[in-house]
């Protein structure tokens, strides 16, 4: 099983709806992140979570909200979703690096939404 | 705020050539440099990093990478490709002190038999 799973992997739906994206680890870290990827622009910060009662915007958070249910498990929701989220979005983890450690990411696979 | 620039979007290389991938960051504080590999279909995985000490990083699959100081660089470089290394690569950045990356455009790489 891979370390963390995202699902769906890949789903169509239409304006308006709401939809869900999932994301589990069994890496044991405290911090998860959901990033968007579109073509030609990186990978940007939705929402991150340092804990289960911790819960931060990132760099692009209007139109998504998300849950932290359990240190393994954080949602993202879009509740009316539009178009222009349709995008290539990853959950990621990282464990808390301590002293002159670094912020390293485990991604999962992705989970591809398209908005019509 | 950190932030990077991936100066090639495509690089087209043909098998056992050597390839190199331009990476900028701005910054005014001490950082972390990381590059990732997307293979197609898949997530991000770590190629290498940089935290301190040696400028000349080595990660994984033959890759390495050297960080310049002074042209605020992280180029990634590899002697000889595969046609497996055809995958895109994005440069990251953060300061020592903080929690998130920031991401480039990325880069895709193609290599040809």
């Amino acid at each position: 099983d891979a370390d963390v799973t995202q699902t769906p992997r890949n789903r169509i739906t239409k304006t308006g709806k709401r939809i869900m994206l999932e994301c589990s680890q069994t890496k044991g870290h405290d911090r998860m992140y959901w990033y968007r990827q579109d073509p030609g622009l990186g990978l940007r910060l939705i929402y991150y979570s340092f804990d289960v009662k911790d819960i931060n915007k990132g760099e692009i958070s209007d139109g998504y909200s998300v849950s932290r249910q359990a240190q393994a498990k954080f949602s993202l929701s879009l509740e009316s979703a539009i178009p222009n989220q349709t995008a290539l979005y990853f959950c990621a983890t990282s464990d808390y690096p301590g002293g002159a450690g670094a912020n390293v990411l485990t991604f999962g696979a992705g989970s591809r939404l398209t908005v019509l | 705020a950190q932030s990077v620039t991936q100066l090639d979007s495509q690089v087209p290389v043909f098998e056992e050539a050597p390839v190199e991938l331009r990476c900028n960051y701005s910054s005014s504080v001490s950082v972390y440099l990381f590059w990732y590999v997307q293979y197609p279909n898949q997530g991000l995985q770590l190629l290498l990093k940089y935290l301190s000490g040696s400028t000349l990083v080595k990660g994984i699959n033959g890759f390495e990478a050297e960080f310049n100081k002074s042209q605020t660089s992280f180029h990634l470089r590899k002697p000889s490709v595969h046609i497996s290394d055809t995958a895109e690569y994005f440069c990251a950045v953060s300061g020592s002190n903080d929690y998130k990356l920031s991401f480039g455009a990325g880069t895709t790489v193609t290599v040809r038999a």
